[in-house]
């Protein structure tokens, strides 16, 4: 069972469409972060909040806008994308942004843009 | 900039066999190299963490190895079970960047009955 919680499972929306993904965790982590998986390609890390503070942002392009309420809660903001974004994006956790901390991954939202 | 390479990208193994899953890496300034496992529409299970200090580590049938001269990482699974089935990653942790991990693009494993 993960202590990492993403939804929706599937998201399929239109390029025009805007729509948020979740992720929570009740691992009591500080460091939360948005990775994209695509098709035959490493996963990517996308974003990194520590403390609630953004500390990465991994040259990804603005119609992806992350926010981060507070240390449990993560979510990505999606407006305008194109058919290359389709993907899985997972969010993980971990104890802080630190070298040594294993991350906890959540089961991933499989987002399709029509 | 730090690279990833896993061979093969995919195997197929009987049951009851013994299998050896390859990872290397390009910059040997790494701080630790984990697996993780990748069940199909899911998120990656932790498998096992070795930090740059430590030549292998070990959980229950699985044993992965650090040879940070060479750049190579290698997981065993003894005994391979059909429950072993899924796609295999490994990733590295390099120094002076955080927790940034770099993964590489994984293996897919079959254990057939």
């Amino acid at each position: 069972e993960t202590g990492v919680t993403q939804t929706p499972r599937h998201l399929v929306m239109g390029m025009t469409n805007k729509k948020s993904l979740k992720c929570e965790q009740h691992l009591g982590h500080n460091a939360m972060y948005w990775y994209k998986q695509s098709a035959k390609k490493p996963l990517e890390l996308m974003f990194v909040y520590n403390f609630k503070e953004q500390t990465e942002n991994n040259s990804v392009p603005s119609r992806f806008s992350p926010e981060c309420p507070n240390s449990s809660h993560l979510f990505l903001h999606l407006h305008t994308l194109q058919p290359e974004d389709s993907a899985l994006y997972l969010c993980a956790s971990s104890q802080d942004w630190a070298s040594n901390q294993p991350q906890h991954f959540g089961d991933g939202t499989r987002l399709s843009i029509l | 900039k730090q690279e990833v390479t896993q061979i093969p990208a995919a195997l197929s193994v009987p049951e009851g066999e013994n299998l050896v899953l390859n990872c290397s890496f390009t910059d040997s300034a790494i701080y630790n190299l984990q697996w993780f496992r990748q069940d199909p529409g899911k998120g990656l299970t932790s498998l096992l963490l070795i930090q740059s200090s430590q030549r292998e580590q070990t959980s229950g049938r699985l044993n992965a190895s650090l040879d940070k001269s060479s750049g190579r990482s290698t997981l065993y699974i003894a005994a391979s079970q059909p429950g072993d089935s899924a796609t295999y990653l490994c990733a590295a942790t390099a120094y002076n960047q955080g927790g940034k991990l770099i993964f590489g693009q994984g293996t897919e494993l079959s254990v057939k009955p």
